[in-house]
């Protein structure tokens, strides 16, 4: 399968302070990435929709002047956590669709955690 | 009422037994059904991707969908330790691109 790659895997970082995790397909051009966050135990819930050249779609409940999105190229999209606070602290992952492939498949990165202390 | 509903778990089975996880869903406009795999701490691994109802096979891997129901099933024959993980059901409508996750169910194959 294709594969989707994630930077950071793991940022601890005080309340307060601005993180960025960046989502690259490294071996596909993904038009469209996904950004999801997981809570221990529980389903992706997805938070936007990263299209490339135009502005992200976010989920209804997901305020994005926190959650800024970035997709400026067919295999680097990027999502940065404004002003993070504990709550924030999560499991997040993003997922690139193949516009190449025959059903259009989705492909995840490894996830990043984060922990806002 | 959740649009995906999926049975948590945790499911325990012994080595070599046949593993049956399965997924409800009441969207009746989802067309594409996919089965993820997600090991602890790490995103998710596509497994098995199907297209409106039947059945596809790979290796020890069986997906059924029942569009009728609005059910599917993935089968894991000969299950092994290695197999010991989250799996996800997802599925999605032709027009809309983002998926829609189960909750997940916990597998566990005792050696």
């Amino acid at each position: 399968g294709a594969v989707v790659s994630q930077h950071p895997s793991r940022v601890i970082c005080k309340s307060g302070t601005s993180v960025k995790i960046e989502c690259r397909s490294l071996d596909f051009q993904a038009t469209t990435m996904f950004w999801y966050r997981q809570f221990p135990k529980q389903s992706l819930m997805l938070m936007a929709t990263s299209n490339e050249g135009s502005k992200a779609t976010y989920e209804q409940g997901v305020e994005k002047d926190k959650f800024l999105i970035n997709h400026a190229s067919l295999t680097l999209s990027t999502l940065t956590v404004t002003s993070a606070h504990p709550e924030d602290s999560s499991f997040y992952i993003c997922s690139a669709r193949d516009s190449g492939g025959l059903f259009n498949e989705q492909f995840f990165g490894p996830g990043t955690r984060l922990t806002v202390l | 009422q959740k649009e995906v509903e999926q049975d948590p778990g945790p499911l325990s089975v012994p080595e070599g037994a046949i593993v049956s996880l399965n997924c409800t869903y009441s969207n009746s406009a989802f067309q594409y059904f996919m089965w993820y795999r997600q090991y602890s701490r790490k995103g998710p691994e596509l497994l098995m991707y199907t297209y409106s109802s039947g059945n596809k096979e790979d290796g020890r891997f069986t997906a059924q969908v029942d569009k009728s129901s609005k059910y599917i099933s993935l089968f894991i024959r000969d299950s092994q330790p290695s197999d010991s993980a989250t799996y996800l059901c997802a599925m999605k409508g032709t027009g809309r691109r983002a998926l829609t996750f189960g909750s997940g169910t916990r597998l566990q194959v005792q050696p």
